[in-house]
């Protein structure tokens, strides 16, 4: 088993629609947890963390699962700069061991 | 100026040519990191320098060879590479606080293809 497991994608949506990704991760001491969006032929960017009480900025919301080892990201009211590729990204304990999932890939068409 | 560059943006070499690829940070943090992506496969982590002594090396083959002079700056030395070593390599800081919580700050990384 993969220790991150991301839905493989391609998603394919209209301009405002509302979009879910969702994560599995292998390890329950794992610590930390993130969401990233890279572009294509770009760098891989920190979209936001992720936190048991779920946290919001702006149309993104994520949430973490811990007893079910789940992560979730929800795009409201999405944009055409919103298509990018979308990494869950696990941090497990004892540091620098940051673990990346595969992306999710997004397209927002007109 | 961008948080961490990295040079040369792409790179054509081949199998018994030696390079570097370079990188430094400007965000003032103390650890450095080498990620390789390949098409369609995850980051995978390969050299970590926390305030500059190597800590982590995930069995990546000896001819990519890390040097880390200082805590802004990365190299990555590549020698008698194989055509399989043709990625997108990256380079990453943070700052370590002990909490785990390291959030990763990535250069525009390096194309490399190797003939």
């Amino acid at each position: 088993r993969k220790e991150v497991e991301q839905d493989p994608g391609p998603f394919n949506v209209p301009e405002g629609a509302t979009v879910a990704f969702n994560c599995t991760y292998s390890n329950s001491a794992s610590q930390s947890f993130f969401w990233y969006r890279q572009d294509c032929r770009k760098e891989p960017k920190l979209l936001m963390s992720v936190y048991s009480s779920g946290n919001e900025d702006g149309r993104f919301t994520a949430q973490l699962n811990r007893a079910s080892q789940y992560i979730s990201l929800l795009i409201r009211d999405s944009k055409l700069s919103d298509s990018a590729t979308y990494l869950c990204v696990v941090n497990h304990p004892g540091g620098f061991k940051t673990i990346f999932g595969a992306g999710t890939r997004l397209f927002v068409k007109a | 100026e961008t948080g961490v560059t990295q040079t040369p943006r792409h790179l054509v070499m081949g199998m018994t040519n030696k390079k570097s690829l370079k990188c430094e940070q400007h965000l003032g943090h103390n650890a450095m990191y080498w990620y390789k992506q390949s098409a369609k496969k995850p980051l995978e982590l390969m050299f970590v320098y926390s305030l500059e002594e190597r800590v982590e090396n995930n069995s990546v083959p000896s001819r990519f060879s890390p040097e880390c002079p200082n805590s802004s700056h990365l190299f990555l030395h590549l020698h008698t590479l194989q055509p399989e070593d043709s990625a997108l390599y990256l380079c990453a800081s943070s700052q370590v606080l002990g909490g785990g919580d390291e959030k990763l700050f990535f250069g525009s990384g390096t194309q490399l293809s190797v003939l």
